[in-house]
């Protein structure tokens, strides 16, 4: 079955701190991962996409990696903001062109000033 | 329009009661999905609309859910006889193609009583 796990649930930070949030996936054929933002009561928004031969990739403050050796991710905010609290989804298609995603439970970020 | 725009943003309705819940896409996207995001769950694939063909009606999680797409546009998801377990946030995407560049509404949360 085709699970997406992420780490950890919830995570409390101070304004201008880093933080790193974590996810790891067992979907086969993998096609690609990428991480969305939610913010209350609004729907995700994409942050960043990643295929099989990218190791990182970059937008703005946030920087993804991933492994797919040992199917992980994970997603660093640097210099964290007010704005980034949100809850952070990782999100997993199986084969070439499949509109299958499986999404990960989300991984609540709060930044207090 | 600019983005994936769904009503209402809220619903209450009692158990028993049928419900619709509408979604505008981005025009010209071809493909439009439905999912369900219960309170501490990930994403729950509902439906895919994509062109002219069968929907992929997969997700649906009993035979009182039913969705139409009409004139390859806005999409309407209808819950027949709800159930408090019914109780969630329906989110509609839209992408230009299957599997690429999805965009999603804000959703409409669904709370039965």
């Amino acid at each position: 079955k085709n699970q997406v796990e992420q780490s950890p649930q919830s995570l409390i930070i101070l304004e201008g701190k880093n933080c790193t949030l974590q996810c790891n996936y067992t979907v086969s054929p993998f096609s690609n991962l990428r991480w969305y933002k939610q913010d209350t009561g609004r729907g995700p928004v994409s942050l960043t996409i990643m295929t099989f031969s990218e190791n990182t990739k970059s937008n703005g403050r946030y920087t993804a990696t991933l492994d797919a050796d040992t199917k992980q991710s994970s997603l660093h905010i640097t210099a964290s903001q007010l704005s980034d609290s949100a809850s952070y989804i990782c999100v997993v298609s199986a084969g070439a062109g499949s509109y299958q995603l499986t999404f990960g439970k989300g991984t609540k970020l709060s930044v207090i000033p | 329009g600019a983005g994936v725009s769904q009503s209402p943003s809220n619903k209450v309705t009692e158990k028993g009661k049928d419900v619709e819940l509408r979604c505008d896409p981005i025009s010209g996207h071809t493909a439009l999905y439905w999912y369900r995001q219960s309170l501490g769950q990930g994403l729950e694939f509902l439906i895919y609309f994509q062109g002219n063909s069968a929907p992929d009606k997969s997700g649906l999680p009993s035979d009182r859910f039913s969705a139409e797409r009409t004139g390859g546009s806005v999409s309407t998801l209808t819950i027949q006889r709800t159930q408090q377990e019914d109780s969630a946030v329906y989110l509609c995407a839209s992408s230009p193609d299957r599997g690429h560049g999805y965009t999603f509404g804000s959703g409409t949360r669904l709370t039965v009583v």
